[in-house]
């Protein structure tokens, strides 16, 4: 089993339409999760992090963490074509180290 | 404000040659990381400082070597490159942030390396 894992897509969906990305990790004691967002040929940029169980929001995009199912995933609302890339779920086990388990990134698609 | 620069950002070497990748960060972080991205693989770490005058290995650092030169800067050495090398390589830089202390990533550019 894989530590951090994701589906690699690709998903579409229209534009307009709510994008679920989805991660799945291995470490029950991990304690920060992160999502970064890679365009193609460029490198990974942070769009959110959350720490804690439930829901964080910023803009379009709400983060949604589960400890005890182990399971974290990322809504963008109202997706557009500019949001079109790959999304990184990133997982640092314990807070203070600097061990980060990346996915491979699930490629998104959002159709005009 | 630059963040983290990457040079060279492409290079093709020959199977045995040698050659640095120098990063350099402006944001005063305390730690430095270089990952390799390949497909499928998602980014592995191959070795990080946590601080300026350390370095430690990561996941992946057999044909590596590193060099902490100061807060500033990370260097990646590949001193007999191999085919398995080619890959897109990654300086990042961070900082805790919140109340977590999480250290949260950012990233160079990138340089994409070619053994032939």
């Amino acid at each position: 089993q894989k530590e951090v894992e994701q589906n690699s897509g690709p998903l579409s969906v229209p534009e307009g339409a709510i994008a679920s990305l989805n991660c799945t990790y291995s470490d029950r004691v991990s304690q920060s999760f992160f999502w970064y967002r890679q365009y193609s040929g460029k490198s990974p940029e942070l769009i959110m992090s959350i720490y804690s169980n439930g829901d964080k929001e910023d803009g379009r995009f709400t983060a949604q963490l589960n400890k005890a199912s182990q399971y974290v995933s990322l809504l963008i609302r109202d997706s557009q074509p500019s949001d079109s890339a790959t999304y990184l779920c990133a997982v640092n086990p314990r807070s203070g180290t600097y061990k980060y388990i990346f996915g491979t990134g699930t490629r998104l698609k959002v159709l005009a | 404000n630059a963040g983290v620069t990457q040079t060279p950002k492409f290079q093709v070497l020959k199977t045995g040659q040698s050659m640095t990748l120098q990063c350099a960060q402006d944001m005063n972080h305390n730690s430095m990381y270089w990952y390799r991205q390949d497909p499928g693989m998602g980014l592995r770490l191959i070795y990080y400082s946590a601080s300026e005058g350390t370095t430690d290995k990561g996941e992946v650092p057999n044909g590596y070597n590193v060099s902490r030169l100061n807060k500033r800067e990370f260097s990646l050495r590949l001193e007999s490159a191999a085919p398995s090398q080619t890959s897109v390589y990654f300086c990042a830089s961070s900082e805790p942030a919140g109340v977590s202390g999480a250290n949260v990533l950012t990233f160079g550019a990138g340089s994409r390396l070619t053994v032939l």
